[in-house]
């Protein structure tokens, strides 16, 4: 049971290329996250996936997409990557949507650095 | 909105001392509140959670939180610290009842534990 699971573990991007932070989560959980985490400002949530086939926009959804391809996986993508968007990405699921005390489950986080 | 405040960046405190780590917070009606720790390198990992009923509550690694509502606080204590004990360490919030499924994070706590 590997919990939630992040690829890449690190990654160095140019201003204006693509690529897709890839999560997934082997505990049957309905609802998944993506949050980012940048230093004095803890996490805050890009997008999140209610159930399979939902998805909806966080606090800080520009410039980013997701896809939540499977009730397992949730990606994020990057059309076009600027220096803001340097930061930790972190995936977490849940078990219940709509519960509002569930707690969430955190992967590794992928640290991505824009030049 | 809701919001979290953890108006302490570091607390340094010897080991075997007591330890508190301070939230408070700011949503519309009862909140849902959670404790989370964040190792160097890693993904966050669940502590404790208030849901209801009593106001200090257990969890893991002998770490307790204290709900008061009539000073919007749950702050983060344990009686005797342990050096493994430092880490980072975040507070977050969710309303009871609404359509925001998002937990707000405070900005995080770096604690440190002397020997």
């Amino acid at each position: 049971n590997a919990g939630v699971t992040q690829t890449p573990k690190f990654q160095v991007l140019k201003t204006g290329q693509s690529m897709t932070l890839q999560c997934a989560q082997d505990m049957n959980h309905n609802s998944m996250y993506w949050y980012r985490q940048d230093p004095g400002m803890g996490l805050r949530l890009i997008y999140y996936s209610a159930s399979e086939g939902t998805t909806d926009k966080g606090e800080v959804p520009n410039g980013y997409n997701v896809s939540r391809l499977n009730k397992r996986e949730f990606s994020l993508r990057l059309e076009s990557a600027a220096p803001s968007q340097t930061s930790v990405y972190f995936c977490a699921s849940s078990e219940a949507a709509g519960a509002y005390q569930e707690t969430q489950y955190f992967g590794p986080g992928t640290r991505l650095l824009v030049l | 909105a809701q919001s979290v405040a953890q108006p302490e960046d570091q607390v340094n405190v010897a080991e075997g001392n007591p330890l508190t780590v301070k939230c408070t917070y700011s949503v519309s009606g009862n909140p849902y509140l959670f404790w989370y720790v964040q190792y160097p390198n890693r993904g966050l990992q669940f502590l404790l959670k208030y849901i209801t009923g009593d106001n200090l509550v257990k969890g893991s690694y002998g770490f307790e939180a204290e709900f008061n509502k009539s000073q919007t606080s749950f702050h983060l204590k344990k009686p005797s610290a342990l050096v493994s004990d430092s880490a980072l360490y975040f507070c977050a919030v969710r309303p009871v009842w609404g359509s925001a499924r998002q937990l707000t994070f405070g900005s995080g706590t770096q604690l440190t534990v002397l020997p």
